[in-house]
Formats: structure tokens, sequence, C-alpha cells
């Protein structure tokens, strides 16, 4: 069956730095996309990778290793805003959109 | 960044009515429109792939004939939930992918649609 893992919830302190990790098993790969969900509301895009690496945008970066089914997304100086609920998503060989069940990421100050 | 549009944001009706969302892509075509249902604390759950023009794929333990789905145009789909019963309350969000960007582009989400059933 197809799967995706992440942590469900997890704990920083803002300022600091953050990693979010996601292990996938599906038929096939087309691509990996990070979303931030604030409570309440819809998923915004972070980031999407397709090929082997790290892939920087600005506070947030997303890695991607393809060989090992395993992405996963870096938050850099947290802001108390950043308190959300993160959500890894696979694009199968299908094309479908397999979705993890999302990291709840809380912020101390 | 492109936008999608959903409305209403809230609503809520009583037990046996019907309750219309509508979905739709404001500045780019979507031939595919995505239904999903989210509960309390919970993750995005797919209920449907609208396409633009033919019957809604709808996923294993979701009811057609109770969650209609209508795709009439590349920018407009509609979610209808049937004869609502306490239970559908929950947050309804749609998501469409622009059609010129092929099966692995972005999804763009609605602002979701939260309905509360009495």
């Amino acid at each position: 069956g197809q799967n995706i893992d992440q942590p469900t919830e997890m704990t920083a302190t803002e300022g600091a730095i953050v990693q979010i990790n996601c292990t996938y098993q599906t038929s096939g790969f087309n691509g990996l996309f990070w979303y931030q969900q604030h409570a309440g509301e819809a998923p915004t895009f972070l980031s999407y990778n397709v090929l082997d690496g790290l892939e920087e945008k600005g506070r947030f970066s997303s890695f991607l290793s393809r060989s090992k089914g395993y992405s996963y997304l870096l938050l850099k100086e947290l802001q108390m805003k950043d308190s959300a609920s993160y959500l890894c998503a696979v694009t199968d060989s299908n094309y479908q959109l397999i979705w993890g069940a999302g990291t709840k990421l809380i912020i101390k100050p | 960044g492109a936008v999608v549009s959903q409305h209403p944001s809230w609503v809520i009706c009583k037990s046996g009515t019907s309750v219309k969302i509508e979905c739709r892509s404001l500045d780019f075509q979507a031939t595919t429109m995505f239904w999903y249902r989210q509960f309390p604390k919970q993750s995005l759950m797919l209920m449907a792939t609208s396409n633009e023009g033919s019957k809604a794929t709808y996923e294993q333990g979701v009811e057609k004939d109770k969650f209609l789905i209508n795709h009439a145009s590349l920018t407009l789909s509609t979610l209808t939930v049937t004869s609502a019963h306490p239970e559908d309350s929950s947050f309804y969000i749609c998501s469409a992918r622009d059609a010129a960007s092929g099966d692995t582009g972005e999804l763009f989400f609605g602002e979701g649609s939260r309905l509360t059933v009495l």
C-alpha cells in the first residue's frame, strides 16, 4: 500500500531551527510537496521537490532523497506565526496526490 | 499567484437540507479540481476528483449520490451535500491545478467551507 509517515507533533523554540521529516512508500514518484496549514484555514504551498537535493526558499528549505524515500522541511529563525501543521504530499505514478497526516508544530517563546 | 475562491466560507443548515459549495479558479483554467474533507485535528481526506465535462471520480467510501459534484466549466466546480446530517459537519476544501502545468503542478487551495449541520 501507499504510505507517508511524518511525526504527529513537534515543539520548538522561537528563533531556533526545526526539521520535519517525511518518509514515503508509494507506487512511483512524481514529486513531493510541502504545505503549511494554520488551524481552520486551507493549506498553502511551501515547496516542491522532484529531484534529489536541497531547495532553499527564504527561511524554509526542503530536501529530497528519492533513493531513500525521504524528505525533510527545515524551518530557520522560527517565528510564532510558524505554529501550524505541515503536510507532506507525494504524487505517485498515476499522478495521484497522497497526503501525510501532517505534523503539528508548536512554537514556544 | 493563482487564486481559488471557495464560497460560502461558513454555512449552518438544518438536518435533511442540501448545501452547495462553489469552487472557482479566478485567473487560470482548471480541467481538474479536487474536493477534500477535513475533520478536526486530522489531515485532508480526498473525497473526489472533479473533471471538467465528465463525471467525477469518487474515492472509496464516499457516496456519490450524497456528495454531488458538477464541473461544468474550466473555472467552476460545485459540491452539493444532499440531505445533510450532523455527521456531515466538517471543513470542506477544494483545490485546483492550472491546466497549463500538467499533472505535477502546484495545487492551489480554496479558503475552505465550514459546514455545520444542526
